[in-house]
């Protein structure tokens, strides 16, 4: 079944913690992003990768690290999460122009 | 800068209501538009796409969307809401394999 799988679902965490999301993709899109939704501001742009190794910011890059060494995994990484980074995160990849998929979200709370 | 503007931030309609969202991009040139959706505590899935051809393209659960080039326009209808309907609805374009989605309208149906 073709999917983009994201771990974890659920976090709570403190302020400062490094921390790791990981999303995976067996589709062998080259295409991958990520985003996070926050009430009234839809979905931003965090990172994206056009291929392994190629990597770009995206819209609110600040306080994110990502990493593309295999065509079907791209990590998030918190480094220093903040309260502000708090929220749901979406992984996406895509071939081309075609239309994204999704994976199921990952709910952030820095405390 | 490139954009993708969606007018209502909020819809509530009653049950058998019809529907339309608005949905406008500021990209020229050849495009490619998708609408999504996200039910309550989900990921968000493909409504429907455009890439070329006839303007009018019909997608899942009874929608379509209509692409006005000459308004750079790509709104979506339905003719009659159900309950099940209540979402949060993403208009989304593609152009030279960047991908910019809309903030979101968010589609309250009363029973």
């Amino acid at each position: 079944e073709a999917q983009v799988t994201q771990n974890p679902r659920y976090l709570i965490t403190v302020t400062g913690k490094k921390l790791t999301v990981t999303c995976s993709q067996n589709m062998n899109h080259e295409y991958m992003s990520w985003y996070r939704q926050d009430p009234g501001l839809g979905l931003r742009q965090i990172y994206y990768s056009m291929n392994v190794e190629v990597t770009d910011k995206g819209d609110v890059p600040e306080g994110y690290k990502v990493s593309r060494k295999e065509k079907r995994n791209f990590p998030l990484i918190l480094e220093s999460p903040s309260p502000n980074q708090t929220s749901l995160y979406f992984c996406a990849s895509r071939h081309s122009n075609q239309p994204q998929h999704f994976g199921d979200g990952t709910r952030l709370s820095i405390l | 800068a490139q954009s993708v503007s969606q007018h209502n931030h909020h819809v509530i309609l009653s049950e058998a209501a019809s529907l339309e969202l608005g949905c406008n991009y500021s990209y020229g040139g050849t495009v490619n538009l998708f609408w999504y959706v996200q039910y309550p505590g989900q990921h968000l899935q493909l409504l429907l796409k455009y890439f070329s051809g006839d303007p009018l393209v019909k997608g899942i659960k009874g929608f379509e969307a209509e692409f006005i080039k000459s308004k750079f326009s790509f709104n979506l209808r339905k003719p009659s809401v159900q309950w099940s309907d209540t979402a949060e609805y993403f208009c989304a374009v593609t152009r030279d394999d960047k991908i910019i989605f809309g903030k979101g309208t968010r589609l309250h149906i009363l029973p």
